[in-house]
């Protein structure tokens, strides 16, 4: 059964940094794109950032450009996100979404990120 | 960026009786390719979203025949044929042709 495994809860301060991961699990992460999705507190969802395959780039949303990175550790099967100069409005639950069969149909539990003074 | 507008942004329903939402796209959803990426997905409180449908008509794997999708270049519709107590939850519409990738504001969907 393929799974995304993500990390557990973080609480930061404003101005630090997090690191997200996303473990892919019965399946290869070499074989499939990762994608971020944040969702702010009884709010909608929020596309962050995925590798766009037919630019071959990653692109990244606005509203997070210049302070996240997302990376891939192919030998553990782990993908990760890491957001930086962190504001308050970036307390969110942030979730790892792929392509396996169809467009996000494979969806990691979520991680929340709070972010306080 | 695709600016997704779904319409109700809420819906209280009868149980038993059909449902539907509405999503327009700011630009056509028709990639290069020539398939339309066009998703429905549903979330209930505290779990991750789930696809119903991709591809604008096409129903995952295990959902049940009562939903159904349609739609072409900025507008879709996603029904609900006859709604179940399960089916509560906020749905999104969501598009994958272009980048970055953008969903609707999500309708809620109670029962009345």
């Amino acid at each position: 059964q393929v799974q995304l495994v993500q990390s557990g809860a973080e609480v930061k301060k404003t101005g630090a940094s997090v690191k997200v991961s996303c473990k892919v699990s019965g399946y290869t992460l070499t074989e499939l794109t990762i994608y971020w999705v944040r969702q702010a507190p009884g709010k909608g969802l929020e596309w962050v950032g995925g590798f766009d395959g037919e630019h071959g780039q990653m692109v990244y949303a606005q509203v997070v450009q210049g302070r996240l990175t997302m990376t891939e550790d192919t030998s553990t099967g782990t993908a990760y996100m890491e957001l930086r100069s962190l504001r308050s409005e970036d307390t969110a639950v942030y979730f790892c979404a792929t392509d396996f069969i169809s467009e996000f149909d494979l969806w990691g539990r979520g991680t929340l990120v709070t972010v306080s003074s | 960026d695709v600016v997704m507008t779904q319409t109700p942004l809420s819906s209280p329903v009868i149980l038993g009786q059909p449902a539907s939402i509405s999503c327009r796209s700011s630009q056509s959803l028709v990639h290069s390719d020539g398939d339309t990426y066009l998703s429905w997905l549903h979330q209930r409180p505290g779990q991750p979203p789930r696809v119903l449908i991709y591809k604008v008509s096409n129903r995952f794997s295990g959902v049940p025949d009562r939903f159904s999708g349609s739609g072409a270049g900025t507008d879709f519709t996603l029904k609900i044929s006859r709604v179940d107590a399960e089916d509560v939850g906020i749905y999104y519409c969501m598009q994958a042709t272009h980048f970055p990738r953008t969903f609707g504001q999500g309708t809620k969907v109670e029962i009345k």
